[in-house]
């Protein structure tokens, strides 16, 4: 069972967006739509931006938006401010009936 | 709404085994299912194991050899053991409520850190 590969960064300044990528295989990612975005902040748990490819809890902001495309799913931040400053993990459903979380991506807002 | 808190010894030495509890409050432990899941310091985020309230349980397979997840619905809260702990254990473990058929883990305790060491 392998991580999801995410990029290890990404940035971008304060009202742009910036989309951060999660692949996978088409035994978890391709085959599901689980998939889950997660946001954290140094020192604090993971909070949930994103469930089931594209849903947003409620309380998350709208700017916040997933989709999927193939083996890929995408978190995009829209209008970007610098409490969106954080750590990004995505997670997916696996065929062995498991779960696993992408590496992480650090954003930095500019 | 539902809260967690997870609970454990702080300090354990290798070869050991390490045991966390994680007590569900405001809401009931007899739905819905209950993940464990690790991040070493400076590290990602480690699925570890999940356990749905009728006892179907799922393990990472890089530790289902060393791990066991159990519930207690009666006391609502449910466990995670680690047999033989090394210091590559050492991490901030969470436990996390996720809804059935979903992938929305919308509910996680604040963590609590292990340190593996002599």
């Amino acid at each position: 069972q392998s991580a999801l590969t995410q990029p290890a960064s990404v940035s971008g300044s304060p009202g742009q967006s910036i989309t951060i990528s999660c692949t996978g295989t088409s035994s978890d990612v391709g085959a599901y739509n689980y998939v889950s975005w997660f946001q954290q902040h140094p020192g604090e748990a993971p909070k949930l931006m994103i469930y089931d490819v594209s849903n947003r809890p409620s309380g998350v902001s709208n700017r916040f938006s997933g989709s999927k495309s193939g083996d890929t799913a995408y978190l995009t931040v829209s209008g970007l401010q610098a409490e969106d400053e954080a750590d990004y993990y995505c997670y997916s459903y696996t065929a062995s009936s498991l779960w696993v979380f992408g590496g992480g991506t650090k954003l930095t807002v500019l | 709404q539902v809260q967690l808190q997870e609970s454990g010894p702080g300090l354990v030495k290798p070869s050991e085994t390490l045991s966390l509890t994680c007590t569900v409050s405001g809401g009931s432990i007899n739905s819905d299912n209950w993940s464990w899941i690790r991040q070493p310091p400076g590290k990602g985020l480690e699925w570890i194991a999940n356990i749905y309230y009728s006892g179907t349980i799922n393990y990472n397979p890089s530790l289902k050899s060393r791990v066991t997840i159990s519930i207690d619905t009666s006391k609502t809260y449910f466990s995670l053991l680690l047999n033989s702990v090394t210091v590559a254990d050492t991490a901030v473990y969470y436990c996390a409520r996720r809804l059935v058929g979903s992938s929305r883990m919308d509910v996680w305790g604040r963590g609590t850190t292990i340190t593996v060491s002599s």
